[in-house]
């Protein structure tokens, strides 16, 4: 089983402070994939990422790929309480059922 | 994207009773349904793979008597905790396969709250 990293765990800040959010791994992806989580919803897909050293903007949210692709991170510019939520990072372990491993989450809370 | 409509949204059942969890693939059919776990803000974990006609792959530390799933069509897999107790509280969320590639994304159902009284 390839094994995500995620960091910090947990995160409270306050609305219009940047943050960035990191997810490592021993083990090289083909891809990596971030989700968002609001409580009692599933996850929704924010990005995919493909290419070492890839850096992909959505709106204030910048996520990078590692260049050996060992691991990823998202940057959040002054954020705001609509960010708040879990952040997951996913990748695929493999298989002929290509299932997907998560990170154990960042939970982050903006204040206003 | 694929729309996954799961069933009920949140439960309440006492102790020992059965609570069957429904997942539809609306628009799609899904060959493929993976079923998670999630504690209390805590990350997703894979407890079992279905697929349509055959018997489901559990991951290790879960009970298969326990946890019965059913993949009888290509349009529903259901997850039907069995004998529930407290500590099986948690919020249930299913996952269809779409896609054949590695980084296809996945889409999931709105979860299923349970909670053992």
């Amino acid at each position: 089983t390839q094994l995500l990293e995620q960091s910090p765990q947990f995160l409270s800040i306050q609305e219009g402070e940047n943050l960035t959010v990191y997810c490592n791994s021993s083990s090289v992806f083909s891809s990596l994939q971030w989700y968002r989580q609001e409580p009692g919803e599933g996850p929704v897909l924010l990005v995919t990422v493909v290419t070492g050293g890839e850096v992909k903007k959505l709106k204030r949210l910048t996520f990078q790929f590692g260049d050996a692709r060992k691991d990823s991170s998202l940057h959040i510019t002054a954020a705001q309480p609509g960010d708040t939520g879990l952040y997951l990072c996913a990748a695929n372990s493999g298989g002929s059922n290509y299932k997907l491993t998560f990170g154990k989450g960042t939970l982050l809370t903006v204040n206003p | 994207g694929a729309v996954v409509s799961q069933h009920p949204s949140w439960v309440i059942c006492k102790s020992g009773t059965s609570v069957k969890i429904e997942c539809r693939s609306l628009d799609f059919q899904a060959t493929t349904m993976f079923w998670y776990r999630q504690f209390p803000k805590q990350s997703l974990m894979l407890m079992a793979t279905s697929n349509e006609g055959s018997k489901a792959t559990y991951e290790q530390g879960v009970e298969k008597d326990k946890f019965l799933i059913n993949h009888a069509s290509l349009t529903l897999s259901t997850l039907t905790v069995t004998s529930a107790h407290p500590e099986d509280s948690s919020f249930y969320i299913c996952s269809p396969k779409t896609g054949w590639r590695m980084n296809t994304e996945a889409f999931f159902g709105q979860g299923t709250r349970l909670t053992v009284v």
